[in-house]
């Protein structure tokens, strides 16, 4: 079964420095990689997704992530965090067809910009 | 425009009703989920289903009944209402293998 770990359930920057959210994952397929974000009382926005062309996939926002294979990680990276980053970001990884391309998530990451 | 709608966005009841909650997307995609949002924020399948077949029934109690019309909706009816079902509902819809789209949730709470 796939899993994922986020590290660190909040995270506090100040505005302008750099935003690095954590995401390893487990899956005996080739993953399929995704980071969401959720701001306060709504649903979930796609800010990326890896599909297996290039390994450093950039998103919405400002919003990249990288691929390691050797390191099962797809960590989310902003070089400059703006107060609007202020939100809940999920990482998801997607089960293959055979398991109905159901999304695992992450348990979250709370992102805190301080002025 | 909205591509996946959700109604109502805030459910409140008592222990022991039935309620449901409507899922519509005009995206046109063929496979619709629901997914459960605990008050840790931590997110979980429900159901999906693809072409108005279910795919996917991830271990729910069967006081949950999915149902699909047609490929637009995908509603969710909630029988016996427990304590332990407060939760935020996301429906979501993709074409089949591709990118899921989230509806903006329904808060449920029971009381």
């Amino acid at each position: 079964a796939q899993s994922v770990t986020q590290l660190g359930s909040h995270v506090s920057v100040s505005e302008g420095a750099l935003v690095l959210l954590r995401c390893n994952y487990s899956s005996s397929v080739p993953p399929y990689l995704f980071w969401y974000v959720q701001y306060p009382n709504q649903g979930l926005q796609l800010l990326l997704k890896y599909t297996s062309a290039a390994t450093l996939v950039k998103g919405i926002n400002g919003f990249e992530a990288e691929f390691k294979k050797s390191e099962t990680s797809f960590h989310l990276t902003k070089p400059s965090a703006h107060m609007s980053d202020a939100a809940e970001y999920f990482c998801a990884v997607r089960d293959g067809e055979a398991a109905g391309n159901k999304l695992t998530f992450g348990g979250g990451t709370r992102v805190l910009v301080k002025p | 425009d909205t591509a996946v709608s959700q109604t109502p966005k805030y459910l409140v009841t008592q222990m022991g009703n039935d309620k449901s909650i409507k899922c519509e997307q005009n995206l046109g995609h063929d496979t619709m989920y629901w997914y459960k949002q605990d008050s840790k924020k931590f997110l979980k399948i429900m159901f999906s289903y693809n072409n108005k077949e279910l795919i996917i029934n991830e271990t729910v109690p069967n006081r949950f009944s999915p149902k699909s019309p047609d490929k637009a909706h995908l509603n969710l009816h909630i029988n016996s209402l427990e304590l332990g079902d407060s939760a935020v509902y996301f429906c979501a819809s993709s074409q089949f293998t591709d990118t899921q789209y989230f509806g903006p949730g329904t808060r449920l709470t029971v009381l």
